[in-house]
This record gives structure tokens, sequence and C-alpha cells, in this order.
């Protein structure tokens, strides 16, 4: 597509509930990030994909939250067992070659994912 | 370990100059410039490789300083339409152009 596009928009849910949210990146970025940003906040590193595998995940902040990327294309964002403190708007980025590639990695960012747990 | 960024707001009528600066308590390979409106995603603006390098987009342009470990942005005679929050991304990790984000300068521009 024309931007990354991240759905739902917005998303409300109950402590201990199950969230997915969903990234769809520029057509032809072999790259993809999650960020997750507070409010005040600068973005937060959760998670890289090259392709389909995860380059770096060491920004998930426990073994509640993962991710996937099946086909080197979409990507989910899961999150288990959701709580307060996991409110926050969830952003994903691609970028055309990933990181390591000199001048390349240009992250274009989605409009992001409001997560707010009640 | 992310970079500090100062100062936190700047206020300033359309044609004044700014400068936000960013510093990083570690070894930079890039430094990323972004520009975030309210309620929007953040917008690439540039990203400097080399150190003491300047690059510009309008009429902002950056400098890295590798040794003092220092990325500035200036903003030229600013715009209305500069306003907004700026975040500076530093490596990750050596060399791996994954930036991770300083807390923002919010940036407001008067008529």
């Amino acid at each position: 597509g024309a931007g990354v596009s991240q759905t739902p928009s917005n998303k409300v849910t109950e402590k201990g509930k199950y969230v997915e949210l969903r990234c769809d990146p520029i057509s032809g970025h072999t790259a993809l990030y999650w960020y997750r940003q507070s409010l005040g906040q600068g973005p937060e590193f959760l998670i890289y994909f090259q392709g389909t595998g995860a380059a770096d995940d060491s920004g998930l902040p426990n073994d509640r939250f993962f991710a996937v990327r099946p086909e080197g294309s979409v990507s989910t964002l899961k999150i288990q067992r959701t709580e307060r403190g996991d409110s926050a708007v969830y952003l994903c980025a691609s970028s055309l070659t990933g990181p390591g590639a000199l001048g390349a990695n240009v992250l274009t960012f989605g409009a992001g994912s409001r997560l707010t747990v009640l | 370990q992310q970079p500090v960024q100062s100062p936190q707001a700047v206020i300033l009528r359309e044609g004044e100059d700014a400068v936000i600066n960013c510093s990083s308590s570690k070894a930079l390979y890039s430094v990323h410039w972004y520009r975030q409106k309210h309620g929007e995603a953040p917008v690439f603006l540039m990203i400097l490789l080399k150190g003491g390098e300047q690059k510009g987009h309008e009429k902002i342009s950056a400098s890295f300083n590798e040794k003092k470990q220092q990325s500035s942005l200036y903003l030229t005679a600013s715009q209305l339409s500069y306003s907004g929050t700026y975040f500076c991304g530093t490596d990750r990790a050596g060399g791996s152009y994954i930036p991770t984000f300083g807390r923002g300068t919010s940036l407001i521009v008067h008529p």
C-alpha cells in the first residue's frame, strides 16, 4: 500500500484480556518494527523483523508480548493477559531494506493503534 | 539507553530560530530526527551517518559530532508548520541503525 496501515486505530479492553494489533507495511519493505509510545514519551522499541524472522526482540517487555510476521509482510503484535500499564499507542514502522544498509534505514510509521486497558 | 534531548519545550514566534540538542552516553553510529504532530505518526526528517556531517531539509538542518556523542537540529526562520514534537533516535546497538528515541522536544510556533 501507499503507507503503513495499522488496525484497529483504537482498542479498549479489560484487564486480563488478549489483544491483537495488526500492521500492514509499505509494499516491498522488508524490515518491520514495532514501537510503543506512552503519553509524553518517545517511541519505545519493541521488536524488529527482517523478512519473516524476528531479528531483534530485545525490546519486548515480558513474555506476555509476542509478534509474528509469517509471510514477510503483515505483522501481528499479540498481548496476553493485558495489564493497565500496557495502555499506550502501538506504532508500527517499515523500511526498505532494514538497518545495516547505509542511508537506507528510513522508518515510515503508521498512525498507530491506541490501546486502552481498563 | 535512550538519548537525552534538550530543551524539553520551545515556544517561538514565526521567523525565529531554534536549536534542539540530542546527546548520548554511548558511541553513536547514526542519528535520526523525526517530527510528530499531535495525534499523527512520526515523520522522518533526516538521518546523519558520519561525524560532523550536516544535512538539510527545507530550512531545517542538523549536525552530528561523534566525539561529543551529540547531534543538534537547527530550525531557521521557523514556520507555523514546524510545530510538533521532535525526536532524535540513536543506535540501539553499535551500527544497528535501529533508533532508540529520546523523550522529545515540543516546539510551538506562534504567528
